[in-house]
């Protein structure tokens, strides 16, 4: 049970560059987000969806674009990235939202040069 | 402000010690709470839900009081794998989590 994955793990790039970070979860939940975890920040929303073809902005939507054409993918895209998108960016499910658990990715570990 | 605050430690307690963390959060429409667990450059996992009567899980205790917007995480007879992050966590409208920075604990031998 592969669960939920993320790809790249580790990715170095330059700025203006665009780059695509991939999550992949293999339970059909019908809810994913995107965090970032910066430090003195904790995690913070950058945006969710609630089943594929819906999304919705979080708290930190500015300089990302998502989309989910198929329920077990939620790509997100820097559309050109910028030093201060340096962080650690998590993917999550859920089966539901409100009271139900959230699954982590292992993270992916931005670098903007 | 920030949505969720917490201390963030470290808190560096000896085995078999009690602590205790608390968590403030700032909106009353808050509506679900969790503590997570994070170890060092690993992805968060739930530790527990909060409920408003308090809830236990083993050596974990957690308490919500929501008319002082305030959420704990007790933590008795600590192990050396207690050593982690632990992350607040408050939902608001469903479809907004917010998360705590995380307050560090050390246990040590």
């Amino acid at each position: 049970d592969a669960g939920i994955t993320q790809s790249p793990r580790y990715k170095i790039t330059e700025t203006g560059r665009q780059v695509t970070l991939m999550c992949h979860q293999t339970w059909s939940h019908s809810y994913m987000f995107w965090y970032r975890q910066d430090l003195g920040h904790g995690l913070r929303l950058i945006y969710y969806s609630a089943a594929a073809d819906i999304t919705d902005k979080g708290e930190v939507p500015d300089g990302y674009v998502v989309s989910r054409s198929k329920t077990e993918n939620f790509p997100l895209t820097l559309e050109s990235a910028t030093r201060s998108q340096t962080s650690v960016y998590f993917c999550a499910s859920s089966r539901d939202t409100g009271g139900e658990t959230q699954y982590f990715g292992p993270g992916t570990r931005l670098l903007v040069l | 402000r920030k949505e969720v605050e917490q201390d963030p430690g470290p808190f560096n307690v000896p085995e078999g010690a009690t602590v205790a963390f608390n968590c403030t959060y700032s909106n009353s429409a808050s509506q679900s709470f969790f503590w997570y667990r994070q170890d060092c450059r690993k992805e968060p996992k739930l530790l527990m839900s909060v409920y408003s009567s308090g809830n236990e899980d083993g050596r974990f205790t957690a308490q919500l009081n929501r008319a002082s917007q305030y959420i704990s995480l007790l933590i008795r007879d600590s192990k050396l794998s207690d050593s982690a992050t632990y992350l607040c966590v408050v939902n608001i409208n469903f479809n907004k989590f917010y998360f705590g920075s995380g307050t560090k604990l050390n246990v040590k031998p």
